[in-house]
């Protein structure tokens, strides 16, 4: 079946340094989610990327969307506490469910 | 208005018990989602609904059973629970389909004894 994989599963950062979390899709994806889950917390909506090779920004935050729409990437820069949580790609499968990655959890020590 | 509630907060039930997870949203989404999720994984689709209508049904167990009173309303009634459902239990809404990013609810942090 279809499967979104993120890699690193868990990382620690100092705070101030950058974070990248990879996702990538076992198959084509029409967009790709991504989310935000703080510890104790619910899954937030972050933004959506749909075109190929698309690049957002949020503030210190940049989303890319893959050439082939098969996978994404989250880059933080200069992480501060308040990024601490867990981050899910997500992408529509063939039927109408949105498939979640298996998730970056970000631990930043101050 | 962008959010999503759910009731109760916590829950716990014992193996015997009938009780029912309660959703709620006011944004004029036809698509409303049931997740659950255990501690350091991603939510698990368990139940869409699209226009009041059930369209996705993942292959849970009868002992979870969903109802959408109407566009706004959706209800999860729990019976006969094990243990291992102990979970995170999620409501979400989209203004239809997949494609369209989710808004979840707090969930109910369920726990069957």
């Amino acid at each position: 079946g279809q499967q979104v994989m993120q890699i690193p599963q868990y990382q620690h950062v100092q705070e101030g340094e950058d974070f990248t979390t990879y996702c990538n899709s076992s198959t084509t994806l029409s967009n790709i989610q991504w989310y935000k889950q703080r510890p104790g917390g619910h899954p937030v909506f972050l933004i959506q990327l749909v075109k190929s090779g698309e690049v957002k920004k949020q503030k210190r935050l940049t989303f890319q969307f893959g050439e082939a729409k098969k996978n994404s990437s989250l880059h933080i820069t200069a992480t501060q506490t308040t990024d601490v949580g867990t981050y899910f790609c997500a992408g529509p499968g063939n039927t109408d469910k949105l498939i979640f990655g298996t998730g970056t959890r970000l631990q930043v020590f101050p | 208005d962008t959010e999503v509630t759910q009731t109760p907060k916590h829950l716990v039930m014992g193996m015997t018990n009938k009780k029912s997870l309660k959703c709620e949203q006011h944004m004029g989404h036809r698509a409303m989602y049931w997740y659950k999720q255990k501690a350091k994984k991603p939510p698990e689709l368990m139940f869409v609904y699209s226009y009041e209508k059930l369209s996705i049904n993942e292959s849970v167990p009868s002992r979870f059973s969903p109802e959408c009173p109407n566009s706004s309303l959706l209800n999860l009634h729990l019976h006969a629970l094990q243990p291992e459902d102990s979970a995170l239990y999620l409501c979400a809404s989209s203004q239809e389909g997949s494609s369209y990013e989710q808004y979840f609810g707090p969930g109910t942090r369920l726990t069957v004894t």
